[in-house]
């Protein structure tokens, strides 16, 4: 186990609602990475935050939102849900950057249905 | 920029047999490598990651994979697979900046018949 916590593990929402998923990361880690895994597709990068400024986004809309707080746990919002972001979402947790200075804890992930 | 090429969608092999997946990469600067394992509604585990030196990685669960760079490959392998080696497998590339995060195939699933 890699000490990663996500909570909750599954949920259901309809279009338009709002969701927060939470992590909390491995102890001494001061960066959180959330990525987004479809089903049948691999992980794809949402969002980082190192020391609670977000430092990296990729192809997500305004929508998709986030914070670190001061113990380096983060969160996930996503406002207006589409059926299409029904998907496993996972948090990473690293020290420094992450693929750069080292690897990447996952937590096993929230599992979100948007009907 | 940067890509991850898993040609194999789904490979089935049988225990005790051999295994290699393949992954292929398209990146700007020397790349950090990575696989990782996820079992059915799991997060990911690492396997195995390749920094520098030597280009022949050995991983937990008796997996290794080799670096050519003149291939742009990181090829995975296990000598003899065992049955709870049934899983999805992904390739993951990512630069030595420390804040570019990881790019992922999109994983070769294994299945595993007696």
């Amino acid at each position: 186990e890699t000490g990663v916590t996500q909570s909750p593990t599954h949920l259901i929402k309809t279009r338009g609602q709002q969701v927060t998923l939470r992590c909390s990361s491995q102890s001494g880690h001061n960066t959180v990475s959330w990525y987004q895994q479809a089903l049948g597709q691999g992980p794809q990068f949402i969002f980082q935050y190192y020391r609670e400024e977000e430092n990296g986004r990729g192809n997500f809309p305004p929508r998709f939102s986030g914070l670190q707080f001061p113990n380096y746990s983060s969160e996930l919002n996503v406002n207006a849900l589409e059926l299409d972001d029904s998907a496993l979402y996972l948090c990473a947790s690293s020290l420094a950057g992450g693929g750069g200075t080292g690897e990447l804890f996952f937590g096993e992930g929230s599992r979100l249905t948007v009907l | 920029a940067q890509s991850v090429t898993q040609p194999d969608i789904h490979i089935t092999v049988s225990e005790g047999a051999s295994l290699e997946l393949r992954c292929n990469y398209s990146y700007g600067a020397t790349p950090y490598l990575f696989w990782y394992v996820q079992s059915p509604g799991q997060g990911l585990q690492l396997l195995l990651k390749y920094f520098s030196g030597d280009t022949l990685v050995q991983g937990i669960k008796g997996f290794e994979a080799e670096f050519k760079r003149s291939q742009s490959s990181f090829n995975l392998r296990k000598p003899s697979v065992h049955w709870s080696d049934a899983a999805e497998y992904f390739c993951a590339v990512g630069a030595h900046s420390g804040n570019t995060p990881l790019v992922f195939g999109k994983g070769t699933r294994l299945s595993v018949i007696a």
